[in-house]
């Protein structure tokens, strides 16, 4: 199984703040990570998949990104809707994996 | 618009058995992909089961391989888990969701399973 490790687990941030997220894989998934945003009460909601591409609707300020088996989401200006928790998700190999899950919330 | 609506949740005994229902509208179940998701209470995302738009290809966690039956229902255009032997450990919030590509980009609004005595 792919194990996916998230880090770091809690954020403390401010509006305006720049928000990295990392997500490391146990082995190479090919690029097919994606990222979703869950607010209390909801159902997860997709921001990134295959790595990088942005899903439709989402605002630009969310970006994914590579290096090696390490996959980072990026919130450039951290806007008061994005306090959530984010996870990733590798969907190269079943069983299909998520990481622990990254709470951001505000400072 | 495309949306996904569970149903079948609720308290059930260890040991006894549950059918959830997910309705479609707004796209036709047997084109996609399709998955079971679940998020026990205060934890993180756990995937369960996936079928693929034919159906030839099923796939279940091993957590609940041989308990659970994943299937399709294309007259009502829904997707069904069927879930027998339940444990304590199965409480939680069931979504079915669409995959798009390799992600899901629609889900339901979850229904919650509880497994108690």
């Amino acid at each position: 199984d792919i194990q996916m490790t998230q880090s770091p687990s809690f954020v403390s941030a401010s509006v305006g703040d720049r928000v990295t997220i990392t997500c490391r894989a146990s082995q190479d998934v090919r690029g097919w990570l994606a990222w979703y945003q869950q607010k209390p009460g909801k159902a997860p909601k997709l921001l990134i998949y295959a790595t990088s591409r942005l899903q439709s609707g989402v605002p630009s300020r969310f970006s994914g990104s590579v290096s090696g088996t390490d996959f980072t989401l990026t919130i450039s200006s951290l806007q008061p809707e994005d306090f959530a928790t984010y996870y990733c998700q590798q969907a190269n190999s079943f069983p299909l994996t998520f990481g622990g899950g990254t709470k951001v919330e505000i400072k | 618009q495309v949306q996904l609506v569970e149903s079948g949740g609720g308290l059930v005994k260890p040991g006894g058995s549950l059918r959830l229902s997910c309705a479609a509208s707004g796209f036709i179940v047997s084109d996609y992909y399709m998955s079971w998701i679940r998020q026990a209470p205060g934890k993180g995302l756990e995937w369960v089961s996936y079928t693929s738009s034919s159906g030839h290809n099923i796939q279940y966690a091993d957590a609940v391989k041989g308990r659970f039956t994943i299937s399709r229902d294309s007259a009502k255009n829904s997707l069904s888990l069927q879930m027998n032997s339940l444990r304590a450990e199965d409480t939680a919030v069931y979504y079915c969701a669409r995959e798009g590509t390799y992600s899901w980009d629609f889900w339901g609004q979850g229904t919650l399973v509880t497994v108690s005595s």
